[in-house]
């Protein structure tokens, strides 16, 4: 079936260095990708979407990246902090059904994202 | 807004017991999910609402039912709890913009163990 997953289960960094998250998708129908956070005990926290009609979206401090040559999301948090301390998912979906049903996200397993002092 | 909240935060039920978790939400959203997430793992689909009176299966939805009789609230069912149920337990809610996909927001999670 469709998948989606990450390259790496664990990242380490060092506080105030650029963070790079990787993700591969198999899914070619696959439109909308959005990337949470989730903290120790809490749920999936939004941080930044894109849609498959761009390859780059920018936020505060975050950058998603969007390859759909090679079907490849990334997540780059610049000047990582302690609060950026979480496991991040990226998750994708094809487009709306006709009639605008919407099909749940389907999440790859994660990125432990752990920043040294 | 208090946001997408769920109901109860832990549960600890025995094999063969029944038991609904419910999710409340504000926001007015027509859309409304259930997902269930192990270990090391990401969240899976169980069931999902696209409006009031209206459900249907996600990925994994065997053990669980699913209503959604008002729109601001979505229950998830276990008629028969199994330990392979055991697993933190997740709603979302998304608001419906013409066909485009919008992102979801998340509640808290429910811990069920099934022991």
């Amino acid at each position: 079936g469709e998948s989606v997953g990450l390259h790496l289960p664990t990242l380490s960094v060092q506080e105030g260095d650029n963070s790079i998250i990787n993700c591969a998708y198999s899914n070619s129908a696959s439109d909308y990708f959005i990337w949470y956070k989730q903290e120790s005990g809490k749920g999936p926290q939004f941080i930044i979407d894109i849609r498959s009609n761009m390859d780059k979206r920018q936020g505060q401090r975050v950058t998603v990246l969007l390859n759909k040559t090679v079907k490849h999301l990334s997540l780059q948090i610049a000047a990582t902090q302690p609060g950026d301390s979480a496991v991040y998912f990226c998750a994708e979906t094809p487009s709306p059904r006709m009639g605008g049903g919407a099909d749940g996200l389907t999440f790859g397993k994660g990125t432990h994202l752990i920043i040294q002092p | 807004n208090a946001g997408v909240t769920q109901t109860p935060k832990f549960r600890v039920l025995k094999t063969g017991q029944s038991m609904t978790l419910l999710c409340a939400q504000d926001m007015n959203h027509e859309y409304m999910y259930w997902y269930r997430q192990d270990p090391g793992m990401g969240l899976r689909l169980i069931h999902y609402s696209v409006g009031e009176g209206t459900t249907a299966k996600g990925e994994v939805p065997d053990g669980y039912n699913v209503s959604r009789l008002k729109k601001q609230n979505f229950l998830l069912g276990l008629e028969s709890a199994a330990p392979s149920q055991t697993s933190v337990y997740f709603c979302a809610s998304s608001y419906h913009s013409g066909g485009v996909y919008n992102e979801q927001f998340f509640g808290p999670g429910t811990r069920l163990t099934v022991l």
